[in-house]
């Protein structure tokens, strides 16, 4: 893909544990966005970090933003059974009014 | 109460046929997104709009129209339908300006669609 994408995998882990799961993307943009999206639900947005952030917190949710290799992560600390979803990146495309280009997901199943 | 919402939510069409999906958004946002996932391809964006009276292409718009007839609704239209439009579609709103720094999307619940 030319723009955003995420290392493509499915991650299975025990309730409780801390994951991380990255995204790197070949254009520059100026927002990375993080959405989940629930089974037979609509994406939606979990997290927001533009470039001028290294970290944002949100509750148990860690994003990062490394505008020199292009990458950004989101942790999760403490995960529960409820966390299991689809989990997306998604970069903005130059300045187009929030014309978004997702990554393919990374499947999150947490066992409880 | 949902703000995004999208009609049909399951759809089964025949090759060939027209197919219409609607969708309505209540939170006053300009812009309109319609989007399809396929697995191993995430979301892909199809058309969007800018406010009512506009469409723009997505980045896989071929075989598909879409209409924005005021603030709140937004169609996405098949006119010849093919097996290859088989997916599941996702209609969002948001409220992005310039730079959209802020470009949060607000996303429907989505509709699945089968062509025979």
């Amino acid at each position: 893909s030319q723009w955003g994408e995420e290392n493509l995998q499915a991650l299975s882990i025990q309730e409780g544990e801390d994951v991380t799961m990255n995204c790197s993307y070949k254009t520059y943009t100026t927002v990375v966005q993080w959405y989940r999206q629930k089974s037979g639900k609509g994406p939606a947005q979990l997290i927001l970090i533009r470039s001028n952030e290294r970290e944002k917190r949100s509750g148990r949710l860690r994003a990062t933003l490394d505008t020199s290799s292009q990458s950004s992560s989101l942790s999760i600390t403490g995960t529960l059974a409820t966390d299991t979803a689809v989990y997306f990146c998604a970069t903005l495309r130059g300045s187009a009014l929030g014309r978004l280009h997702f990554g393919a997901g990374t499947q999150l199943i947490v066992i409880p | 109460e949902a703000a995004v919402t999208q009609s049909p939510r399951n759809k089964v069409a025949v090759t060939g046929g027209k197919v219409t999906l609607s969708c309505n958004q209540t939170n006053n946002h300009n812009n309109m997104y319609w989007y399809r996932q396929d697995t191993g391809h995430g979301l892909r964006l199809i058309h969007y709009s800018y406010g009512a009276g506009s469409t723009e292409k997505g980045d896989i718009p071929d075989g598909y129209k879409a209409s924005r007839p005021s603030q709140e609704n937004f169609s996405l239209i098949l006119e010849l339908a093919t097996p290859s439009q088989t997916s599941v579609y996702f209609c969002a709103s948001g409220d992005a300006g310039w730079g959209g720094a802020d470009a949060e999307q607000f996303f429907g619940p989505g509709t699945r669609l089968t062509v025979l």
